[in-house]
């Protein structure tokens, strides 16, 4: 199946700091892009979906300033969560689709845990 | 919007016996149905989907069958094994919307355990 690699897989930051996590497809070009944020023993929970080239659509209650998504290629999209507080601990997973329709299928990244101290 | 609720939450079988993972979903439209396995601290695997058109589906020890209906889908795996530990998210997804978006909501995950 097709790759989705994630970097870093582990952060350890200060709060007020900012973090950039980036989400690429190996082996295709993704069309649309995903973040997810997965609390322990939790579910995954979308934060915004974004194509390449165009703004992401973020969902409710994801604040869109603290939580900057960039898709500047078909491979290449970037998770940016800014002056990141203890709160903003969790784990987050990048996900891409090659093409939309019934037929397309998505592909995780292995994730990246954030820690803010 | 979309709502997926999955049951149970927790799951011990022995190995060898079959386990049986529930879904719902509220949204008619939604057309198409994945189930992902998740290891601890490791991103969610596609084992086995089904499309609204299709009422099951079977790869090997595992079989998903849907009743759009009533709206709910099942995962079914068989001959257990201590591999199969592992927690199962289902997910629902929609058609695209005016943004040319399908968005996809995943269930609140089974933890299964098999017992050797």
């Amino acid at each position: 199946g097709a790759v989705v690699s994630q970097h870093p897989s582990r952060v350890i930051c200060k709060s007020g700091t900012s973090v950039k996590i980036e989400c690429r497809s190996l082996d295709f070009q993704a069309t649309t892009m995903f973040w997810y944020r997965q609390f322990p023993k939790q579910s995954l929970m979308l934060m915004a979906t974004s194509n390449e080239g165009s703004k992401a659509t973020y969902e409710q209650g994801v604040e869109k300033d603290k939580f900057l998504i960039n898709h500047a290629s078909l491979t290449l999209s970037t998770l940016t969560v800014t002056s990141a507080h203890p709160e903003d601990s969790s784990f987050y997973i990048c996900s891409a689709r090659a093409r939309e329709g019934l037929y397309s299928e998505q592909y995780f990244g292995p994730g990246t845990r954030l820690t803010v101290t | 919007g979309e709502n997926v609720e999955q049951h149970p939450s927790t799951l011990s079988v022995q190995e060898g016996d079959s386990a049986v993972i529930k879904c719902t979903y509220s949204d008619s439209a939604s057309n198409y149905f994945p189930w992902y396995k998740q290891e601890l601290g490791k991103r969610p695997q596609l084992i086995i989907d089904i499309r609204s058109n299709v009422g099951e589906k079977k790869d090997q020890r595992i079989a998903v069958t849907l009743n759009k209906t009533a709206k709910h889908f099942s995962l079914h795996i068989t001959e257990t094994q201590p591999e199969d530990s592992a927690v199962y998210f289902c997910a629902a997804r929609t058609p695209p919307n005016s943004g040319g978006y399908q968005k996809v909501t995943f269930g609140t995950g089974t933890k299964l355990q098999v017992i050797p």
